[in-house]
């Protein structure tokens, strides 16, 4: 069973902070997907990372694929309010056909 | 806005009792999937139906079940529900078979079981 292990479960901090987090396996992923979703509400897909290495922005925010593609990190720079809420990650399993979810981080950005 | 509906929203109900949840993919999306998301377990997937086939079974329990229909909407039916069985519903679509592909999330419908 592939697992992804999503690091930390909780951060809590200032208005303005830089933050990292981390999603890891011990399978390699033929891609993996960020999402964000807010109390109530689904999961929005914020990106998609496909290739070993890649690095992808969106704003303030900025994903990383590893190399072997067995990880993922999500950096948030000068975090804000608006950034508060459970971050997923999900990887895309070479050889079989179900999505892999994390457990998630629950970010709270305090002003 | 994903572009995937669901329907009620809320859905409150007793012990026992039967309820379906119902999804709409976004247009084009022959691929419709449906998790549970509690508190203790966090986003468990259940089942995937692509083009009116089922594809994929995850943790369904064997009171719960769905179908896709020719028009593509889905719907998840839960019986015999138990208290354990509140937990947010998520239908999600994506436009491929694989089940791996980039999926697109309805708002829910939060399931309260009294």
């Amino acid at each position: 069973t592939q697992l992804l292990e999503q690091s930390p479960q909780f951060l809590s901090i200032q208005e303005g902070e830089n933050l990292t987090v981390y999603c890891n396996s011990s399978s390699v992923f033929s891609s993996l997907q960020w999402y964000r979703q807010e109390p109530g509400e689904g999961p929005v897909l914020l990106v998609t990372v496909v290739t070993g290495g890649e690095v992808k922005k969106l704003k303030r925010l900025t994903f990383q694929f590893g190399d072997a593609r067995k990880d993922s990190s999500l950096h948030i720079t000068a975090a804000q309010p608006g950034d508060t809420g459970l971050y997923l990650c999900a990887g895309a399993p070479l050889y079989g056909n179900k999505l892999v979810f994390g457990a998630g981080t629950i970010l709270r950005v305090k002003s | 806005d994903s572009g995937v509906t669901q329907t009620p929203k809320h859905l409150i109900t007793a012990t026992g009792q039967r309820v379906t949840l119902r999804c709409s993919p976004r247009s084009g999306d022959l691929s419709v999937y449906w998790y549970q998301q509690s508190l203790d377990q966090g986003l468990q997937f259940l089942i995937h139906y692509y083009n009116g086939e089922e594809r994929a079974k995850g943790n369904i329990l064997e009171r719960f079940s769905a179908q896709q229909f020719p028009d593509l909407h889905s719907e998840l039916n839960l019986s015999s529900l138990e208290l354990g069985d509140s937990a947010l519903y998520f239908c999600a679509s994506s436009a491929g078979l694989a089940g791996s592909n980039e999926q697109f999330f309805g708002p829910g419908t939060r399931l309260t079981v009294l």
